[in-house]
Formats: C-alpha cells, structure tokens, sequence
C-alpha cells in the first residue's frame, strides 16, 4: 500500500470554527490531491499541489484553502466550517499527472 | 464539460454469474480512463489505467477494456470478496484531472 496517512480520521465540529485536515505521505510524490466525495455524487477534487507551495484550484474549492510547505504534507483547511462541508474528505498522490493516485483512508468530517 | 457515467447504479450477482460494468464518458481529450475498487469506509484503490481504445488489461478475475466512448470492467466467475463499489474516472485536458463517476456498488452472493 501506498505510504498515505490522514488525520484526523473523524471529526466532529460546529459551523463556522476552522478545520485543517493533514495528509502525509512518505512515496515522495510530486503530486497531491484533496477530494471530496459524497452520497449521489462522485469523487470531486477541491484543490491540488504539482510541487512544495505551488498549489491550483480543482472542481469544488470555494470554502477551502490548502497549503504544502513539505514535499510529504499538504493541508486542507476549511475557514469557517458549514454543514455543506460534512463529508468525507480524500487525500490522493501521483509521481505525475498522468499516473495512477493512490488514496489515503480519508476522514470523515462531521459539521453540526 | 467532461462527464462519466457509469452504469448500473447496482448490481447483484451470484457467485460464479459473470458480468460487466459500464463506464462512458464525454471529454475533450482522453489521457487515461482509470478503474478503481472502494470497499466500504475505505479509500479507493487503484486497478487499471487504458489510455487507447482496444486496450484491455487483466487481474485475476477483472478485465478492463476501452473504446473510444466507454470502457467496460468484466468480472469472470466473481466471488463474495469482489464485493465492492468500482469508479471509473477519466484524465482529460492539458492538466489531467480526474473526473469520477458515481460508481457501481456490486454485490455477489454466496
């Protein structure tokens, strides 16, 4: 399996805090991807990272924000938090845009 | 706008009853079409890339196959453990992203 990590795995939060959900990986991929997937819908990329802080918006960002200051880590932030953001959230890696992604195990992000 | 649709939503086997699943798309450029297994509360796992129609790739009891329009993921013989929900998804563009289909939940029967 592929060196991926996510934490937290659950997460329980009320509207409007902040979150940041961490992925972590040891393959030394180039490449990193935050999804979200939820019911009725497919897996819908927010945003993703080509190298160490340089980042581009994917299918669904509005409301998150990421950062990647290390090869291994990137970040996903949620500024205010809403119930539409209860989700389950992926973290994926590629060696290039046009490999295969391995997932993490996700984390399953509740807002009340 | 890049879509794929896959077909069916479900599907319920016995075991041993072959099948397949569909997975058409519409892009503007295919780079890849790329089938994954997602087991309940888990992260999808990688399977299979085609990147040219008559392409066909094999593991254990899955084949995939790729036309220009749609690929199709056959089961040979499945068994219980093959259970799962598979996603197509496909590389379009110049920046590769993937676009997912919805999925199909498959359930073979002892």
């Amino acid at each position: 399996d592929a060196g991926i990590t996510q934490s937290p795995r659950h997460k329980v939060t009320e509207t409007g805090t902040p979150v940041t959900l961490r992925c972590h990986q040891t393959e030394n991929h180039r490449y990193m991807y935050w999804y979200r997937q939820d019911p009725g819908h497919g897996l819908r990329l927010i945003h993703y990272s080509y190298g160490v802080k340089d980042t581009d918006k994917g299918e669904v960002s509005d409301g998150y924000s990421v950062s990647r200051s290390k090869t291994e880590d990137f970040l996903l932030t949620l500024e205010s938090a809403t119930s539409s953001q209860t989700s389950v959230y992926f973290c994926a890696i590629s060696e290039d845009p046009r490999s295969e992604q391995y997932f993490g195990p996700g984390t399953r992000l509740t807002v009340t | 706008e890049d879509q794929v649709t896959q077909s069916p939503e479900a599907l319920r086997l016995q075991e041993g009853e072959s099948s397949s699943l569909n997975c058409s798309y519409t892009v503007s450029g295919l780079r890849g079409l790329f089938w994954y297994r997602q087991d309940p509360g888990k992260g999808p796992e990688f399977l299979f890339t085609l990147y040219s129609a008559g392409e066909e790739k094999e593991k254990e009891r899955l084949k995939a196959t790729l036309t220009k329009k749609e690929s199709f993921l056959h089961i040979t013989a499945p068994k219980p453990e093959d259970s799962a929900t598979y996603l197509c998804a496909h590389a379009g563009g110049s920046n590769y992203k993937l676009t997912f289909g919805k999925g199909t939940l498959l359930t073979v029967n002892p």
